[in-house]
């Protein structure tokens, strides 16, 4: 079965720096997607970035991108010039190419974010 | 409508009541996902819906849980005599097809007495 973990329950940012998070995955699968979401305290999961495994380049969406290390299992999130609406719960997510479509979530890393 | 909705937002109810929670996906979207999120914890995948049928049915805890999908839209997910450990976010989303990025609700809060 396919696990996600992320080791970092919470992380703390300075407005305008640069911030990482973590997120490693076990699976025996070679075709997989990987996403990073967010949760504002509306509860509301918002899809941030997504990475098909693929794909050798890292995904890049504005002031967020990856480093996808497959063969380390592998995923962190790099939020840069990090702003005060960046604050929340980021979830990272795995799913299959294969026949199931459901998602597979770390625990979240809850990020601040200081003026 | 613009975006996945849930109802009730809040739900309390006494321990040992039958709850029915509702989703409506985003107009047009054939696949939706039930998910839960125990306080402090990712969420847990529940069932998935093609249009009517469920063909993964696999994360729905105890027979105390049963969901339907009518005219490949609304989704309602029944818990019957709930306990306790039910207290959670109950998480929809849904998806144009199977495979695109699934767009969740705000989710319903159901604590248990």
């Amino acid at each position: 079965a396919q696990t996600v973990t992320q080791s970092q329950p919470e992380m703390s940012v300075q407005e305008a720096e640069t911030v990482t998070l973590s997120c490693t995955y076990d699976t025996s699968e070679s075709d997989y997607y990987l996403f990073w979401y967010k949760q504002p305290p509306s509860r509301q999961m918002i899809l941030v970035i997504r990475q098909e495994a693929y794909k050798q380049q890292n995904a890049t969406e504005n002031r967020f991108s990856v480093n996808f290390q497959k063969a380390a299992k592998s995923f962190s999130l790099k939020i840069s010039d990090s702003q005060l609406g960046d604050a929340a719960m980021y979830f990272c997510a795995y799913r299959s190419a294969g026949d199931t479509d459901k998602l597979i979530f770390g625990t979240g890393t809850r990020l601040q974010v200081f003026p | 409508g613009a975006g996945v909705s849930q109802s009730p937002s809040n739900k309390v109810t006494e321990k040992g009541k039958d709850v029915e929670l509702r989703c409506d996906p985003i107009s047009g979207h054939t696949a939706l996902y039930w998910y839960r999120q125990s306080l402090g914890q990712g969420l847990e995948f529940l069932i998935y819906f093609q249009g009517n049928s469920a063909p993964d049915k696999s994360g729905l805890p105890s027979d105390r849980f049963s969901a339907e999908r009518t005219g490949g839209s609304v989704s309602t997910l029944t818990i019957q005599r709930t306990q306790q450990e039910d207290s959670a976010v109950y998480l929809c989303a849904s998806s144009l097809v199977r495979g695109q990025p699934q767009h969740f609700g705000d989710g319903t809060r159901l604590s248990i007495l």
